[in-house]
């Protein structure tokens, strides 16, 4: 599991109010994702990061903001939710896996938003 | 701007059966191809990983091909098992930086006893 967890692993909220998750890792990798999973969708990237304080838009970025002060850390805010943020949001790490590079990801947030 | 089709969304068959699911996709400048499992309620599990040189990957009961020229790729899963039943995602991996994948929507399999 490329050593990934995040927090919570469930909320639910009110629209309005800010919501941070937290992606962290334990093996130093450089690059990290947040996606969010809907149905009919699939996943899609949300924003990423390529270093600390180095980061950038996804397919879906609005309403979102992130923030990467440490290498094992990436969190994901939402400043102030709405419905349509319902969802649920994985984290991801990219890293060498027999000379290929892929993707490992988190257990998932389940979010609800009220 | 990459786009992922995989069909069919859902797919039932009976243990011991063979099948095939499929993803297409609609740029071919991919560096890699890679199909993942979800079980309910977890994360995304790495299945099999197709370099875009390659043509196929083996691995066990599952085998994927890729043919880049066209955009497609299959997987193939041999003798199904009700422990397969699960959700089966493609993603590419473009030849941008950052190494974003682009997923496709999933196809969601029940093999039935």
């Amino acid at each position: 599991d490329a050593g990934i967890t995040q927090s919570p692993r469930h909320k639910v909220t009110e629209t309005g109010t800010p919501v941070t998750l937290r992606c962290h890792q334990t093996e130093n990798h450089r690059y990290m994702y947040w996606y969010r999973q809907d149905p009919g969708h699939g996943l899609r990237l949300i924003h990423y990061s390529y270093g600390v304080k180095d980061t950038d838009k996804g397919e879906v970025s609005d309403g979102y903001s992130v923030s990467r002060s440490k290498t094992e850390d990436f969190l994901l805010t939402l400043e102030s939710a709405t419905s349509s943020q319902t969802s649920v949001y994985f984290c991801a790490i990219s890293a060498l896996a027999g000379g290929q590079e892929t993707q490992y990801f988190g257990p998932g947030t389940r979010l609800l938003v009220l | 701007k990459q786009e992922v089709t995989q069909i069919p969304a859902a797919l039932s068959v009976p243990e011991g059966e063979n099948l095939v699911l499929n993803c297409s996709f609609t740029d071919s400048a991919i560096y890699n191809l890679q199909w993942f499992r979800q079980d309910p309620g977890k994360g995304l599990t790495s299945l099999l990983l197709i370099q875009s040189s390659q043509r196929e990957q083996t691995s066990g009961r599952l085998n994927a091909s890729l043919d880049k020229s066209s955009g497609r790729s299959t997987l193939y899963i041999a003798a199904s098992q009700p422990g397969d039943s699960a959700t089966y995602l493609c993603a590419v991996l473009g030849t941008g930086t950052a190494s974003k994948l682009t997923f496709g929507t999933g196809t969601r399999l029940q093999v039935t006893l």
